[in-house]
Order: C-alpha cells, then structure tokens, then sequence
C-alpha cells in the first residue's frame, strides 16, 4: 500500500522559509516521480512541482508562481522528498500534499502570517 | 503551459443517476490525464490514471475515457459515497477547476 507522509508545515512569516518533507513507502521510490500540490483555503488544487526519478538534483519542473523561490529534491536513501520554500508570502498559504505512485499524503499546513 | 477546464463546474445529481464530467486540455495530451476524487477536509484519492485505468480499489462504476484534447469521467450509477470535487490533472502537472457533484 502506498503510503505518503508530510510533516514540516506551521506558521511562517511573511518573507520568510520553511522546509517540508515527504517520506515514502509502499512503492520503488527510485522509480517515481515525485509531485508537489497545495490547496488554499477553499480552492481548488494547484500543482506546485515535481522531481522525476533517477537523480536527486532533478529533473525539477515548477508552477509559475513558485519557480525561483521553491526547490524540490529528494534523498533516494531516505525514501524522502524534500520542498523548501522561500521568500513566502500569504498566497503561499494552504495544505500542501505529496503525492506519487497512486497516492496522496494527508497533507501539512502553512500558514504564512505576521 | 497546458491549461485544464472542466464542465460542469458543479453537478447536482440523486443516488443512481448517471453522471458525465468532462475535462479539455488546451492542446493535445495524449491519454496523459488523471481524475481525483476529493471530500470535504480529506485528501485527494486517484480515481483513474492514463485517462482510462482504474485505480486499484476504486469501484467498478467508475470510468474514464477520451484522449487528445477531451476526456470524460463517469459514475455509471451514484452512491451516496460519491457526492465529492472531482478534478482532472495532466501528467503530474496541471489541475483542473474541479468539479463538484452534489444531491439533487
């Protein structure tokens, strides 16, 4: 069973960074691509970005609106991909899902807020 | 970029109806194209990958059908389980607005 779990969410202020992990399992890690998605508070979903398998620094493709300020990567040894983001702002605030391989995590909060 | 649309944007529909979502990409994606399911306050689920193939544990009254350009989901008959947001997404890319089915 594939199975996806994030952690890292929580309050960040404006201008400021946060680090979210993914860790796997339940799949061949090193064959799938990863994905990134938020959800605004009563949006709909928004495709972040991913990181295709086979190397940790990438391929990496991103969404318009975080392309510069958040990169994803992933520790092949760890089963775990990693989204740091940067230079937050209060669009950036949502639930923030990993997904891959069938399955969906249960997502983590970030709140960017003063 | 490939935009996603979906109509209709919202369903109203009673338990055994019949029920056609429809989702167009804005250049041709192949059968690149997954559905989500997505209830109140949960995560999204994978309902059907590559446009046709049902997910693993997903009940048989879903399908998926089209390639190119337009791509359709169907409930062949509505459960009460199935009042949810559905949405289409290209390849690990791109969602669309999502679609939600509601009681009549």
């Amino acid at each position: 069973e594939v199975q996806l779990v994030e952690s890292g969410g929580g309050l960040v202020k404006p201008g400021g960074s946060r680090r979210l992990s993914c860790v796997a399992s339940g799949f061949t890690f090193t064959d799938a691509w990863m994905t990134w998605v938020r959800q605004a508070p009563g949006k709909g979903l928004e495709w972040v970005g991913h990181i295709k398998s086979g190397t940790a620094s990438g391929p990496t493709e991103y969404a318009a609106p975080v392309k510069g300020r958040f990169i994803i990567s992933r520790d092949d040894s760890k089963n775990t991909v990693y989204l740091q983001m940067m230079s937050l702002t209060a669009d950036d605030t949502g639930v923030y899902y990993c997904t891959a391989a069938g399955g969906w995590g249960q997502g983590t909060l970030v709140t960017v807020s003063s | 970029d490939v935009q996603m649309t979906q109509s209709p944007s919202t369903l109203s529909a009673s338990v055994g109806d019949r029920v056609t979502i429809t989702c167009r990409a804005s250049q041709s994606i192949g059968k690149w194209l997954a559905w989500h399911q997505q209830k109140p306050g949960k995560a999204p689920k994978v309902l059907i990958y590559e446009a046709s193939n049902v997910q693993s544990a997903v009940p048989s009254r879903f399908s998926g059908s089209g390639s190119g350009t337009e791509f359709t989901l169907t409930i062949s008959s509505l459960q009460p389980d199935d009042f949810a947001t559905y949405y289409c997404q290209y390849h690990d890319r791109y969602f669309g607005p999502g679609t939600i089915v509601d009681i009549k």
